[in-house]
This record gives C-alpha cells, sequence and structure tokens, in this order.
C-alpha cells in the first residue's frame, strides 16, 4: 500500500522570498517520488523525480526536493518564488512492487499563491 | 514527440447520451492511464493498461464507464449514459515500463453533462 499527505492545502508567499511545499509519503516498496504541477486550467507537468539515485532532486524553474528516508518525507522548495509559481503542486508516490506497480498515488495538492 | 494527445478538449453533452474519449500516449510508452480529476475529489485513477491490457480497474466508478486499449497508439474511455456527477476534467497519461521518467499527461477533455 502507498500513501501521500500534503501537509498544506494552501500556501501563501510573497514574490521573491522562499517556497517550501511539505509532503510525506508511506509505502510498503522503494518509493519513486514526484511532484507535478498544474497551472490553471492545464494538464499536470512534471517538475521533478526521485527514483533512488541522489537524495537532492534538481528540477525545472529552480525547484528542487529533497529525499529524507528517516522522515518519509519530500518537501519541495524553491529559493525566490516568482509570480509564474502560482499553481497547485501534487506530490506523487508510486512503487516497484506489490499491486501498486506502475500506479501514482498523488496527494491532494497544494495551492500556492504568490504576492507581488 | 507531440506528447499525449487527447480530444476532444472540451465536451458538453446532455444527460443520458454517451461520451466518448480519446487518448494517444507517447509513442513507445507501454502504461496507459486514465485519471479524472474534480474540486470534490481531487484526482483519481480510474483505470490503467499495460501493454494494451487492463491491469487495475478498481477505480473505475460504475458500470456505465469502460475503457479500451484496442493497440499501443490508441485508448478510449466510454460513458454511458452520462450523469451530470459526471462533469469533470478528464485526463490521460502515459510511462515507460521502468516509470523513472514518471508518467506524461495529456491537456485533459473538460467534460460537462447538463
Amino acid at each position: 500500500a502507498q500513501s501521500v499527505t500534503q501537509l498544506d492545502s494552501h500556501v501563501s508567499v510573497s514574490e521573491g522570498t522562499p517556497v517550501l511545499l511539505r509532503c510525506n509519503y508511506s509505502s510498503s516498496y522503494s518509493p519513486s517520488l514526484f511532484w507535478y504541477v498544474q497551472h490553471p486550467n492545464k494538464g499536470l507537468q512534471l517538475l521533478l523525480k526521485y527514483t533512488s539515485a541522489a537524495t537532492l532532486v534538481k528540477g525545472i524553474n529552480g525547484f528542487e526536493a529533497e529525499f529524507k528516508k528517516s522522515e518519509t518525507s519530500f518537501h519541495l522548495t524553491k529559493p525566490s518564488a516568482h509570480m509564474s509559481d502560482a499553481a497547485e503542486y501534487f506530490c506523487v508516490v508510486s512503487s516497484f512492487g506489490g499491486t501498486s506497480y506502475g500506479k501514482l498515488t498523488f496527494g491532494q495538492g497544494t495551492i500556492l499563491t504568490v504576492h507581488p | 514527440d507531440a506528447g499525449v494527445i487527447q480530444s476532444p478538449r472540451h465536451e458538453v453533452t446532455e444527460m443520458g447520451q454517451e461520451v466518448t474519449l480519446r487518448c494517444k500516449p507517447i509513442s513507445g510508452h507501454d502504461y496507459l492511464f486514465w485519471y479524472r480529476q474534480t474540486m470534490m475529489r481531487g484526482l483519481e485513477l480510474l483505470i490503467y493498461f499495460n501493454n494494451n491490457v487492463p491491469i487495475d480497474d478498481s477505480g473505475m466508478p460504475e458500470d456505465r464507464f469502460s475503457a479500451k486499449m484496442p493497440n499501443a497508439s490508441f485508448s478510449t474511455l466510454k460513458i454511458q449514459p452520462s450523469e451530470p456527477r459526471d462533469s469533470a476534467v478528464y485526463f490521460c497519461a502515459s510511462s515507460l515500463r521502468r516509470l523513472v521518467f514518471g508518467q506524461f499527461f495529456g491537456p485533459g477533455t473538460r467534460l460537462t453533462v447538463l
């Protein structure tokens, strides 16, 4: 079984300040973890992925995430928010084992608002 | 590559009508997924295929929903008869077997059932 919890449904930051979107996961097998972004009325775009290589993962648009097995976390960060970062972000877990193989389990999403 | 292609992008229909959503996955991908997104329930996995074979359809809400994948480059999701509560955005996604690249999503079909 696998699950993912995004700890904040809404995050609001000012332009130029750091962004932190929190995600905790559970998985019976070695997980793959992803962050997707969805802009209004758009499809989902892959931001970054962790698949058992380096624990600090760099993605597009300056985002990065760190896999912490001891904390079962995969928080998404960005040093300086831009207005164009305003969107909904989904933390996603998948695994290579069991009946969940190949399935993505999505968190409920975090809406990021960026103020001028 | 053109990415995952879905059609139509928008569909408005009346209750009781049959609706067919279409998806063309990325060439070479052997997994295909259908999702539904609503404000109330978020993103839900409906069904997924591996090498054109349905693997898990436990997310399909009712018998009114059916999905097929007749070949590696085409899949359909059909709702018959449609109901207003089926109004949602339906996404198709595809991925490679090893999953190391994640799933790639199409732009979605926004379905409105009146």
